[in-house]
Order: C-alpha cells, then structure tokens, then sequence
C-alpha cells in the first residue's frame, strides 16, 4: 500500500509489556522512528533505527526491524499509566530529495490500572 | 534551551477570517514543516521549507498559505478558502536536507477552532 499503516487502538495492563505495529512503505527508508504524544501536546521522539539494523533496544523501549516484511515493532517493558499516549511510527523516504517524513495514523495506548 | 515554539496555544477564528499561526525555532535548523492533525487521521503536510525564501506545498496545501522570510520562523497562514480549518497544527523543525539528517522536532501546537 501507499500509507504507513498502524493498528488505532491498543489496552494494555500496568506492569505488562506493549507491542505497537506497524508496517512501512519504502523498501529503501533509511531511518524509521517511533514518536509519543500526549494528550494536547507535540511530538516526542522516543528513539529511530537505521534500516541497517535488525534491533534497537533502549531502556524499555526495543524496536524490532523486519525488512523483508517492512515491518516496524516497538516493545515498552513493564508499562506504565504514563505511558498512555499516542504512539507515531515514521519513515523518511529516501525517494524524496527533502527527506518527507510519512507518519502513520497513530495507535492510541491506554494503560489499566 | 533550544527548541521550537508555536503561538498561540489555542485560537478562534471566525467564518470568513485569515488567521496566522506563529512558528520559531532557534536550533539553526534548515528544514521546517507544517503539519495538520485531525483525530484518527494521523498528521498530513501543508507545506514544507528547506531554506529562507523557498516552500513546497504538501500534501494538503489548499487554503492555507506559508512565509519563510528568516531560517527561525515559519508562519502557516490559514485562509478564509480553507473550508475546514477546525484542527490541530503542529510545526516540526529538522537539521537539513535528507534523510541523513535524522529526527524532526516538534512544537507543542496549536488548537484552531472556527466559531
């Protein structure tokens, strides 16, 4: 497809892990990343990967890249309520001399007591 | 600090009004973007800018219409022609040209109402 494709919604228990999806379009993106945004506010970036790598882990945040599938994951260990947020997966398409980034739709999380 | 800063946080604008929507940035960065959100939808380009003087149009410039006079600010105007201006707008920033110029940062937004 032409779209960056993310699932809307995701609920998750405290304390477990979450696992947001998504799905890409430019075999050759360079850098993929992963955004949060909270409620009425900006943009925050939370970590990228280059498309050299298979795996990025950061804290609690560990983005799995599938290339052959132009897959994005991105795992958070032991959520937390403020992790309630909307996730934003991102690739720069390396067609495009001004370097566009092309955002998905944004996967809502909300994390249960 | 460095960062990027959009004003007003929240802003009303009447039928039939052009409004403008302030964005600065003092992290010398080349490139600066304007995006609209609206629930569900994800964030769509209205214009983009690699250096002063010049802008592209994005993917839904209609109705809105951009400045770049100086590198630090990047003002989206919104037009009476824009017939649904209700939104979000975010304005991103990034080093410069090319993919290789990793993360975009954003401001905080702006929440525009038609009343």
């Amino acid at each position: 497809g032409e779209d960056v494709e993310q699932s809307l919604f995701l609920s998750v228990r405290e304390g477990d892990s979450s696992v947001i999806n998504c799905t890409y379009t430019d075999s050759s993106s360079t850098y993929l990343y992963w955004y949060k945004q909270e409620p009425g506010a900006g943009l925050q970036l939370l970590t990228y990967i280059f498309s050299n790598m298979d795996m990025k882990q950061d804290q609690r945040l560990t983005v799995l890249l599938n290339k052959k599938d132009k897959h994005l994951s991105l795992r958070i260990a032991d959520t937390q309520t403020g992790d309630s947020a909307i996730y934003f997966c991102a690739e720069v398409l390396t067609t495009d001399s001004w370097g566009k980034f092309q955002f998905g739709a944004g996967t809502q999380v909300v994390v249960t007591p | 600090d460095g960062g990027i800063t959009q004003s007003p946080k929240y802003l009303f604008r009447k039928e039939g009004q052009n409004v403008t929507l302030s964005c600065e940035q003092n992290l010398n960065h080349d490139a600066m973007y304007w995006y609209r959100q609206d629930p569900g939808q994800g964030l769509r380009l209205i214009y983009y800018s690699q250096i002063v003087n010049d802008f592209q149009k994005g993917d839904i410039a209609e109705g809105y219409s951009v400045s770049r006079e100086k590198k630090e600010s990047f003002p989206l105007t919104v037009t009476s022609a824009q017939k649904n201006p209700t939104a979000f707008y975010l304005c991103a920033s990034r080093r410069g040209l090319g993919a290789k110029n990793t993360e975009a940062f954003f401001g905080q937004g702006t929440r525009l109402t038609v009343v």
